[in-house]
């Protein structure tokens, strides 16, 4: 049981280029989560998906699309990168359930760095 | 709208000492959970421990235990007997009814542990 896993750890991109950030959970979890964080401003959530074939934008979508095909896998996309999207990105999935008791689980996170 | 407010950047506490790390809140909803995360230096995302609104005790894992204030909207985090694993960026989070399924993270604070 490998939880949250993501692909890549590390990754360097020059302005404009284009990247693909892929979240896998083994858990069965319904809702999965992308979320970046930069110093001084804790986690942002950037777009979030409440289960296959459906997506929906948190506090700062803009500059980023995602897809999520299958259950398991939640893909966070930049078109045309840019120095601001240098940042730490964390994936997170939970279970859906009535209760606001619903931990996330955290992936260990990229760092992306923008030339 | 959904706040959480960590005013504390950094914290030193002494090995073997408690330590508390502030939380404060704003929700319009009446029923809400509260959580406290912990990022060590190497980055990844753990789950210490949950309260919710509804919860008449405070809740405790281990050394860790939250003090709930429903009037006041706080959540502080005590960590009691400090010890030097326990150096690490604490981040208090929160999701409510209203929110459906977005969690919103304060901005964290920095605890050391001194020897």
């Amino acid at each position: 049981n490998a939880g949250v896993t993501q692909t890549p750890k590390f990754r360097v991109l020059k302005t404009g280029q284009s990247m693909t950030l892929l979240c896998a959970q083994d858990m069965n979890h319904e809702y999965m989560y992308w979320y970046r964080q930069d110093p001084g401003m804790g986690l942002r959530l950037i777009h979030y998906s409440v289960g296959e074939g459906t997506t929906a934008k948190g506090e700062v979508p803009d500059g980023y699309n995602v897809s999520r095909l299958k259950k398991q896998n939640f893909l966070l996309g930049l078109e045309s990168a840019a120095p601001s999207q240098t940042s730490v990105y964390f994936c997170a999935s939970r279970l859906r359930t009535s209760d606001v008791y619903n931990e996330q689980f955290f992936g260990p996170g990229t760092r992306l760095t923008v030339l | 709208a959904q706040k959480i407010t960590q005013t504390q950047p950094g914290m030193f506490v002494q090995e073997k000492e408690a330590v508390t790390l502030d939380c404060t809140y704003d929700t319009s909803d009446q029923s809400y959970g509260l959580f406290w995360y912990k990022q060590p230096s190497s980055g990844e995302m753990i789950f210490l421990i949950y309260q919710g609104s509804y919860d008449e005790q405070n809740a405790t894992e281990g050394r860790y235990s939250l003090n709930f204030q429903k009037a006041r909207k706080s959540a502080n985090l005590v960590i009691s007997a400090s010890q030097l694993g326990d150096s690490a960026m604490y981040f208090c989070a929160m999701r409510g009814v209203g929110t459906g399924n977005q969690f919103y993270f304060g901005t964290g604070t920095s605890l050391t542990v001194i020897p």
